[in-house]
């Protein structure tokens, strides 16, 4: 199975602060890497799908980039609305693998 | 609008099996892949498998072959996950999710909590 290293597990920053959180798979998944966000007990958010591509509705202080096996999401101009839990996914393989997640915390 | 609307919450004793049901709406439910995840309490996102609603055709994760079953009734666009001789660590949210582009899992259901527990 491709395994997802997702970094940091969690984060500090204030708002109005740019942030980057980054996932590496275990081999090549080209641009089949998806971000969500997830609130407490709700289900997950899709924000970026394919890598860079903006969900529709999805703000666009998110943003993401990447191919191969590196990738990141980049929050701009964090809004208090940010601080939950991101996660990344690949979509590669027909066996669909996460990150361990992100929480971002308000410092 | 597409909706997914699980069934309720349930609690099982260990050994026993669970069947979460997911009923679509607002889109052709034979057009896209439903997925099956699930997340234990304060614990990350994992992936169970996935159906091919058209199909029938499953794909599962290693980790739940042989104890899980994936099957849909397109008469009612209602999706099923079966999971069998639960354990304690079984107890989770499970959502489904509807397959979008790149294969992203675009829609969510609001999640089914199991309980496992004697």
């Amino acid at each position: 199975d491709i395994q997802m290293t997702q970094s940091p597990s969690s984060l500090s920053a204030s708002v109005g602060d740019r942030v980057t959180i980054t996932c590496r798979a275990s081999q090549n998944i080209s641009s089949y890497l998806n971000w969500y966000q997830q609130k407490p007990g709700k289900a997950p958010h899709l924000l970026i799908y394919a890598a860079s591509r903006l969900q529709s509705g999805v703000s666009s202080r998110f943003s993401g980039s990447g191919s191969g096996t590196d990738f990141t999401l980049t929050i701009s101009s964090l809004q208090p609305e940010d601080f939950t839990t991101y996660y990344c996914q690949q979509s590669y393989s027909t066996l669909y693998t996460f990150g361990q997640g992100t929480k971002l915390e308000i410092k | 609008q597409v909706h997914l609307v699980q069934s309720g919450a349930e609690v099982k004793k260990p050994g026993a099996s669970v069947k979460v049901s997911c009923k679509a709406s607002g889109y052709t439910f034979t057009g896209q892949y439903m997925h099956w995840l699930r997340q234990a309490p304060g614990q990350g996102l994992e992936w169970m498998g996935r159906i091919n609603p058209n199909s029938g055709g499953t794909d599962y994760a290693r980790k739940f072959q042989g104890r899980v079953t994936m099957t849909r009734d397109t008469s009612i666009s209602t999706a099923y996950m079966e999971l069998r001789r639960l354990i304690s660590d079984d107890t989770a949210v499970y959502y489904c999710a509807r397959e979008g582009l790149a294969g992203a899992t675009t829609n969510w259901g609001q999640g089914t909590l199991v309980t496992v527990s004697s």
